[in-house]
């Protein structure tokens, strides 16, 4: 089954760097995954789409203080430099045939 | 810029059916992506409801499969989803996307569908 698993929650202090961590099932460490935000009372932004091999496509507009990277079935989403509106819930989201899965999400406060 | 607007009644009674439609403009519905509908319960996470693709084939939650219509209208470049028998655990902010390699890269702005009598 295809389930993607994310700490509950996460915390850096302002101008630090975090690492969050979204990790695949057993079986499905080769999947890709998207990295999404959702800032308190807005709607889901697409940040990027993560590969298995680290290589990632942003969206349009997202600063390079974001970026992701993998390691077996693990994938992470680094934010550096961290600002206050980076202070929001990150979920990690990915694809099989004719299904689609959410991870829990994280929610991440800036000190 | 492709954009999305959910629309549709936020107030639905319990055992009714929820009906919300997903209006698409800066790009065509007929385009090679899959158009998906999301939700989110007040203060939890978010869930996969289903997709259409522009030729009518969907693909369903399987925890939801047997309540979900999802239909798509290229003449109107909108896409709707049919929710049945609906009960307060349906209560949530419905989101419909836009999938491109997978991954959602256009949401609309979500609406707050309350199920109350």
């Amino acid at each position: 089954q295809l389930v993607l698993t994310q700490s509950p929650s996460a915390s850096a202090s302002l101008g630090a760097s975090v690492k969050l961590t979204c990790a695949l099932s057993s079986g499905h460490s080769s999947y890709a995954i998207a990295w999404l935000q959702q800032q308190p009372e807005k709607g889901p932004r697409y940040l990027m789409k993560l590969n298995s091999d680290g290589s990632h496509t942003k969206g349009d507009g997202i600063p390079d203080r974001f970026s992701g990277s993998s390691s077996g079935a693990e994938r992470y989403l680094t934010i550096s430099s961290l600002q206050s509106e980076d202070e929001a819930d990150y979920y990690c989201q990915t694809w099989g045939t004719g299904i689609r899965v959410f991870g829990g999400g994280t929610k991440l406060t800036v000190l | 810029q492709v954009q999305l607007q959910e629309s549709g009644p936020g107030l639905v009674k319990p055992s009714g059916t929820l009906s919300l439609t997903c209006a698409v403009s800066g790009g065509s519905i007929s385009s090679s992506n899959w158009w998906s509908w999301v939700r989110q319960p007040p203060g939890k996470g978010l869930e996969w409801i289903g997709e259409i693709f522009h030729s009518g084939s969907t693909n369903c939650n399987p925890s939801l499969k047997s309540r979900v219509t999802i239909l798509v209208d290229k003449s109107k470049n909108q896409f709707s989803l049919k929710l049945s028998s609906v009960t307060a655990a349906d209560t949530a902010v419905y989101y419909c996307a836009r999938e491109s390699s997978g991954s959602y890269n256009y949401w609309g702005q979500g609406t707050l569908v309350t199920v109350s009598s």
